[in-house]
């Protein structure tokens, strides 16, 4: 079965700083993988998406994603943090197969950028 | 114009109450979902329909009955309402079933507190 893992559950950071947001992901062939992301009160919006092609995935709000397959990993980075990046972050893959359509999420990670 | 819209946005209830929840998107799309999400902010998704046909439908309780009545509608009627139902419960859609590049969009949430 697919499945995402965000190994931190917050993240703080200085504004203007560069941020990381960690996940870790397993499947059974290509993996299909999205960043959203969930201010508070609200639902959750689509960041970024890999799903073939270049490993630097570049997606809204200034975010980009680098997929490695030797590490399994798709974290998403920013350069420079803005205090109005704080939120709930949730990657996320795509199941294939007869499942085709279901997101599994990750478990989550807070990020909070201070002034 | 909101995409995708879930009434009401917070639900008060007694135990043993039976409650619904409505969403629409004017997207157009085929999918629509619904998700949710516990106090620990994990996302689960519950159901899953496609041009009014039931296609996930994960392990959750049948005191949950979800009712596609078009493929703009999916609503979610919940018998018998228990504490542990409390939670926030998103609805969502995309375009395809089986697009695994599809996007999902969200509606803004339902708060639900079974009291």
């Amino acid at each position: 079965a697919q499945s995402v893992a965000q190994p931190e559950d917050q993240v703080n950071v200085a504004e203007g700083n560069p941020l990381t947001v960690k996940c870790t992901y397993s499947v059974s062939g290509n993996p299909y993988l999205f960043w959203y992301v969930q201010y508070p009160n609200r639902g959750l919006q689509f960041l970024l998406k890999y799903i073939t092609g270049d490993n630097l995935v570049k997606g809204s709000y200034g975010f980009e994603a680098e997929f490695n397959k030797s590490q399994t990993s798709f974290h998403l980075k920013k350069p420079s943090a803005l205090v109005s990046d704080s939120a709930l972050y949730f990657c996320a893959v795509r199941e294939t197969g007869n499942q085709g359509g279901k997101l599994i999420f990750g478990q989550g990670t807070e990020l909070s950028v201070k002034p | 114009d909101t995409a995708v819209s879930q009434t009401p946005k917070y639900l008060v209830t007694q135990m043993g109450n039976d409650k619904s929840i409505k969403c629409e998107q004017n997207l157009g799309h085929d999918t629509m979902y619904w998700y949710k999400q516990d106090s620990k902010k994990f996302l689960k998704i519950m159901f899953s329909y496609n041009n009014k046909e039931l296609i996930i439908n994960e392990t959750v309780p049948n005191r949950f009955s979800p009712k596609s009545p078009d493929k703009a509608h999916l609503n979610l009627h919940i018998n018998s309402l228990e504490l542990g139902d409390s939670a926030v419960y998103f609805c969502a859609s995309s375009r395809l079933l089986r697009g695994t590049n599809e996007k999902l969009f969200f509606g803004s949430g339902t708060q639900l507190s079974v009291l």
